[in-house]
């Protein structure tokens, strides 16, 4: 069946790294896509999205790059703090009347001071 | 704060109780939704209201009963629950008709003794 994954379970980055995390998808009708970030004891927060029509997406530290051709998705954290370390989801909505999203199963950033 | 409130945030309960979840959206969206977050496993997507319809259930056990008496409040009834039942319990909402940007409120912390 169709599915968003996550390449690695865990990431532990030294304070002021860059940070790179990674979600495959499969389902290639999939036209929007978020990033979610979940502090312990909170729910998931959004932190940006993009469209499929678009490859890049930059916010406040962080950025967005969306590969249709391999169907992976990719968060870029720009000099990390210790506040970043959380679990990051990717969502991804295939269309259609249903409101439906997809989710991963998350990656634990963990930052280092 | 992301305008999407829960209580109770913690619930414990034996299985031959009943008890409610509420969640409020202060969005001014018109679409939401229960999802359930167990430990190790991608957010399950429960049930999906659009302008107070409930749009889908996915396949989820009847002794889980969902009320949304208006747009901006949705209630989980929960009766007779198994251990296994013990997650934690998310409310969301977006606007429909627009990109399907979901926002999520804190969770309840469900325990089924």
């Amino acid at each position: 069946g169709e599915s968003v994954g996550l390449h690695l379970p865990t990431l532990s980055v030294q304070e002021g790294d860059n940070s790179i995390i990674n979600c495959a998808y499969s389902n290639s009708a999939s036209d929007y896509f978020i990033w979610y970030k979940q502090e312990s004891g909170k729910g998931p927060q959004f932190i940006i999205d993009i469209r499929s029509n678009m490859d890049k997406r930059q916010g406040q530290r962080v950025t967005v790059l969306l590969n249709k051709t391999v169907k992976h998705l990719s968060l870029q954290i720009a000099a990390t703090q210790p506040g970043d370390s959380a679990v990051y989801f990717c969502a991804e909505d295939s269309g259609g009347s249903n409101y439906k999203l997809t989710f991963g199963k998350g990656t634990l950033l963990t930052v280092n001071p | 704060e992301t305008g999407v409130t829960q209580t109770p945030r913690h619930l414990v309960m034996g299985m031959t109780n009943k008890k409610s979840l509420k969640c409020e959206q202060h969005l001014g969206h018109n679409a939401m939704y229960w999802y359930k977050q167990s430990a190790k496993k991608p957010l399950e997507l429960m049930f999906v209201y659009n302008f107070k319809e409930q749009t889908e259930n996915n396949s989820v056990p009847s002794r889980f009963s969902p009320e949304c008496p208006n747009s901006s409040h949705l209630f989980l009834h929960l009766h007779t629950l198994q251990p296994e039942d013990s997650a934690l319990y998310l409310c969301a909402s977006s606007q429909a008709g627009s990109l399907n940007e979901q926002y999520f409120g804190p969770g309840t912390r469900l325990t089924v003794t």
